[in-house]
């Protein structure tokens, strides 16, 4: 199957910080990513969408500017959380899919934050 | 409403036993249904993907969709222990601008031996 992997797969940082985190596409080339944030027994909420090679679309309530996200290339999107704030401690998770027309989503295994 | 409803849990069953996740939904134009296993603390894993209505087999797991009722299903024969995880149902529509996935809000699921 298709493999997603995160780094780091855990951190702690001080608040104001930033912090980056890769999702890169093991097997196969992703034309689309996702990344997505989960809090405790919570469900998945979808932050943006990103397309190789443009900007990123962002969730109404996401901000963009803190919230950084670059796709690079077909391998390979970034979130960077620019100056951390111990509310945006969370798990964050990236998802790729290979082609608009193929519907699976393979996850990563995903990103703990935690701001001090 | 939510689009998409899962009841959270948990729920416990024995070992061996039939277990039965389900997710309603309300948005019609939900084309493509997915279910997937979350362990504690791990990112969602997919266990099956169906598109439009009827079922789909794969080993242990039958995963089933009547659009006309809005309803999806997840039958997990012979439920093991490794089986205790958070099951997430998601869907898509089959257009261009809700090309992202909507998930229920998981349901977990804890078998006992």
């Amino acid at each position: 199957g298709a493999v997603v992997s995160q780094h780091p797969s855990w951190v702690i940082c001080k608040s104001g910080t930033s912090v980056k985190i890769e999702c890169r596409s093991l097997d196969f080339q992703a034309t689309t990513m996702f990344w997505y944030r989960q809090f405790p027994k919570q469900s998945l909420m979808l932050m943006a969408t990103s397309n190789e090679g443009s900007k990123a679309t962002y969730e109404q309530g996401v901000e963009k500017d803190k919230f950084l996200i670059n796709h690079a290339s077909l391998t390979l999107s970034t979130l960077t959380v620019t100056s951390a704030h111990p509310e945006d401690s969370s798990f964050y998770i990236c998802s790729a899919r290979i082609a608009p027309s193929r519907n699976e989503q393979f996850f990563g295994p995903g990103t703990r934050l935690t701001v001090l | 409403q939510k689009e998409v409803e899962q009841d959270p849990g948990p729920l416990s069953v024995p070992e061996g036993a039939i277990v039965s996740l389900n997710c309603t939904y309300s948005n019609s134009a939900f084309q493509y249904f997915m279910w997937y296993r979350q362990y504690s603390r791990k990112g969602p894993e997919l266990l099956m993907y169906t598109y439009s209505s009827g079922n789909k087999e794969d080993g242990r797991f039958t995963a089933q969709v009547d659009k006309s009722s809005k309803y999806i299903s997840l039958f997990i024969r012979d439920s093991q222990p490794s089986d205790s995880a958070t099951y997430l149902c998601a869907m898509r529509a089959n257009t261009g601008t809700a090309s992202k996935l909507t998930f229920g809000t998981g349901t977990r699921l804890q078998v006992t031996l």
